[in-house]
């Protein structure tokens, strides 16, 4: 069974730019919720979508959003990146019954210069 | 606020003994504790969980602990691998705000030596 998939793995963008991450959930999963990891923050999460709905939101500003397509792919867009938007973007997904455990991808690694 | 708290950032432990690696949390409303294990350049993988129903919850070479008076979970790893030198990070969630909103701690880095 195919894991959670993160594309790309790593980015490169400049300060002002902005930026699409894209997150293909395991098949049967339609809950997808979307982290930040930074070394000063840690693990933070930013927003889950179930039924292309975002469902729960976090604290960060609205330069961050998402989507979710009827395949329960999902992506995150930031525009007009900050330098402290520099981070690993990490990407889970699970099922919609309680207490069903977050599986993670393996990230995407943007860098904002 | 730094709701789920792992005070020990680093762990050294032989192989074949074993780990404990601890978490605290200041919030009563949490009513379910992860355990994830993070390898570099991958994403958390995870381990095991517990609901504040419970005080124990074993899945082979991992138990854990939950003491809801002291809001205090732990992580025991028996017997200790190699390949368990990691970083661990415990979470936490309330089923009433979505079990998606994990709160993580910080993250113990664990390393077995032969």
């Amino acid at each position: 069974k195919a894991g959670v998939t993160q594309t790309p793995r790593y980015l490169i963008k400049t300060r002002g730019q902005q930026v699409t991450l894209s997150c293909s959930p395991i098949s049967g999963h339609r809950s997808v919720s979307w982290y930040q990891q930074t070394p000063g923050q840690g693990l933070q999460f930013l927003f889950e979508y179930f039924s292309e709905t975002q469902r729960n939101k976090g604290n960060f500003p609205g330069r961050f959003s998402g989507r979710q397509f009827s395949n329960s792919r999902s992506e995150m867009n930031v525009s007009t990146l900050e330098l402290g938007d520099s981070a690993l973007y990490l990407c889970a997904s699970s099922f919609e019954t309680a207490n069903s455990p977050l599986h993670f991808g393996n990230g995407t690694r943007l860098t904002v210069t | 606020d730094q709701q789920v708290k792992q005070n020990s950032p680093s762990l050294s432990v032989q192989e074949g003994r074993i780990s404990i690696l601890n978490c605290d949390y200041t919030n009563s409303m949490f009513d379910y504790f992860l355990w994830y294990k993070k390898y570099p350049a991958e994403g958390p993988t995870f381990l095991i969980s517990i609901s504040s129903i419970k005080d124990k919850n074993e899945d082979g070479r991992f138990t854990v602990f939950l003491n809801k008076s002291a809001k205090h979970l732990s992580l025991h790893i028996v017997p200790s691998q190699p390949g368990d030198s990691a970083v661990y990070f415990c979470a936490a969630s309330r089923q009433n705000t979505g079990f998606q909103k994990l709160v993580f701690g910080t993250g113990t880095r664990l390393l077995v030596s032969p």
